[in-house]
């Protein structure tokens, strides 16, 4: 069975700190993606990667960064988390290719900044 | 139309009744239409990928039809359950743009 798991369900930062966010895929999948998710808004991509040390900018990149050093897992780093940043974060993954394959998401971060 | 909305935002129905809502997106250079389902505490799951003009694709209770010459798709629910309240979202997986979402919450 497919698995996508993030590290944490429920996060609490003061402002200021760094924060990882890990998410990890089971699936062999090339492509994984970081979105958040605020009420109103539709899925927001932050940054994806397509392979490994690969890493692409999405729509609303600023204030964060990833890494991608092994196939299966994809981070999320806050390098100063800011109180805008209170977010549910979304990680998802899809096979190399396959922009008709759907994607497969872990069940989420809810991130609260103080 | 440059994103891809949804409407309504959200949605109170009655147990036993069927509802639908849309789902509008850029239709230039249409790849594909998918849509999810995003039940509280849970991940989103995929439902539909649509990838042809007149297409409708059904799940049980659900299904779905797509317009790629005007952009739109409409999702459908017959006879709603408890078990249907859930968001649900579209995207362009291609451009990896996503709607809003529509929350239906089903009344027993």
């Amino acid at each position: 069975d497919v698995k996508v798991t993030q590290s944490s369900r429920y996060l609490v930062k003061r402002t200021g700190e760094k924060v990882f966010l890990e998410c990890v895929q089971d699936m062999d999948h090339e492509n994984m993606f970081w979105y958040r998710q605020d009420p109103g808004l539709g899925l927001r991509l932050i940054y994806f990667s397509y392979d490994v040390k690969m890493k692409e900018k999405g729509d609303i990149p600023e204030g964060y960064s990833v890494s991608r050093e092994k196939k299966e897992r994809f981070s999320l780093i806050l390098e100063s988390a800011s109180t805008n940043q209170t977010s549910m974060y979304l990680c998802a993954s899809r096979t190399h290719g396959g922009d008709t394959d759907t994607q497969y998401f872990g069940p989420g971060t809810r991130l609260t900044v103080l | 139309i440059l994103n891809v909305e949804q409407s309504p935002q959200s949605l109170h129905v009655q147990e036993g009744d069927s509802t639908n809502f849309t789902c509008s997106f850029p239709s230039s250079n249409f790849y594909a239409l998918h849509w999810y389902r995003w039940e509280t505490a849970k991940s989103p799951e995929a439902l539909f990928v649509m990838t042809l003009n007149g297409d409708e694709k059904k799940k049980g209770r659900i299904s779905a039809t797509l317009n790629t010459k005007e952009g739109y798709s409409y999702l459908y629910i017959k006879g709603s359950q408890p078990e249907d309240s859930a968001t649900y979202l579209c995207a362009r997986p291609d451009q990896l743009i996503w709607g809003a979402g529509t929350k239906l919450i089903i009344k027993p």
